[in-house]
């Protein structure tokens, strides 16, 4: 079965620093890997996705992720940090349902709080 | 602004009371998915709607049901509800299928507090 996992609950950084927001992976297959951001009382917003080829993919807002085969990972990183950035981050994996359709499967979060 | 839009934002209601949810998808999305998001068990996928059938289910009680409509919005309909229903409902959706470089969209969800 297809999951991830996000070790830190929570990540603390000083503003201006550059940020890492952990996620590993087990899939059978390709991966289809997302990250998602919740800001308090509001909806999941996409960041951004790997599908196939290059392996440092970049998103909305200055983010990027950095998708590590042979260790499993699917790390978002973010060259300098801003207060604004603070929300609760999801790591997501595509699993496949039936007749090519798909559903997520979340990692548990990971708390982003960047102080100024 | 993700397109999905959900209402109501807040409902609160008392246990064994049903409940309906609504869902309109992005313009030219023909599915719509629906997650539920609580303390204890997370974020989790609960059904999927497309083009006006259902097409998978996942963790979803029986006691919850959903439906498609011709103009493509969905609702997801609690019923008998328990204090363990409380939680946030997202709806997102997907161009066609669904297929695996779709992204899903997330709407801002319903938060349902059971009493």
């Amino acid at each position: 079965a297809q999951s991830v996992a996000q070790p830190e609950d929570q990540v603390n950084v000083a503003e201006g620093n550059p940020l890492t927001v952990k996620c590993t992976y087990s899939v059978s297959g390709n991966p289809y890997l997302f990250w998602y951001v919740q800001y308090p009382n509001r909806g999941l917003q996409f960041l951004l996705k790997y599908i196939t080829g290059d392996n440092l993919v970049k998103g909305s807002y200055g983010f990027e992720a950095e998708f590590n085969k042979s260790q499993t990972s699917f790390h978002l990183k973010k060259p300098s940090a801003l207060v604004s950035d603070s929300a609760l981050y999801f790591c997501a994996v595509r699993d496949e349902l039936m007749d090519s359709s798909y559903k997520l499967i979340f990692g548990s979060g990971t708390r982003l709080l960047v102080r100024p | 602004d993700s397109g999905v839009t959900q209402t109501p934002k807040h409902l609160i209601t008392a246990t064994g009371q049903r409940v309906t949810l609504r869902c309109s998808p992005r313009s030219g999305d023909l599915s719509v998915y629906w997650y539920q998001q609580s303390l204890d068990q997370g974020l989790q996928f609960l059904i999927q709607y497309y083009n006006g059938e259902e097409r998978a289910k996942g963790n979803i009680l029986e006691r919850f049901s959903a439906q498609q409509f011709p103009d493509l919005h969905s609702e997801l309909n609690l019923s008998s509800l328990e204090l363990g229903d409380s939680a946030l409902y997202f709806c997102a959706s997907s161009v066609e299928g669904g297929g695996p470089s779709a992204t899903q969209y997330f709407g801002p969800g319903t938060r349902l507090l059971v009493l």
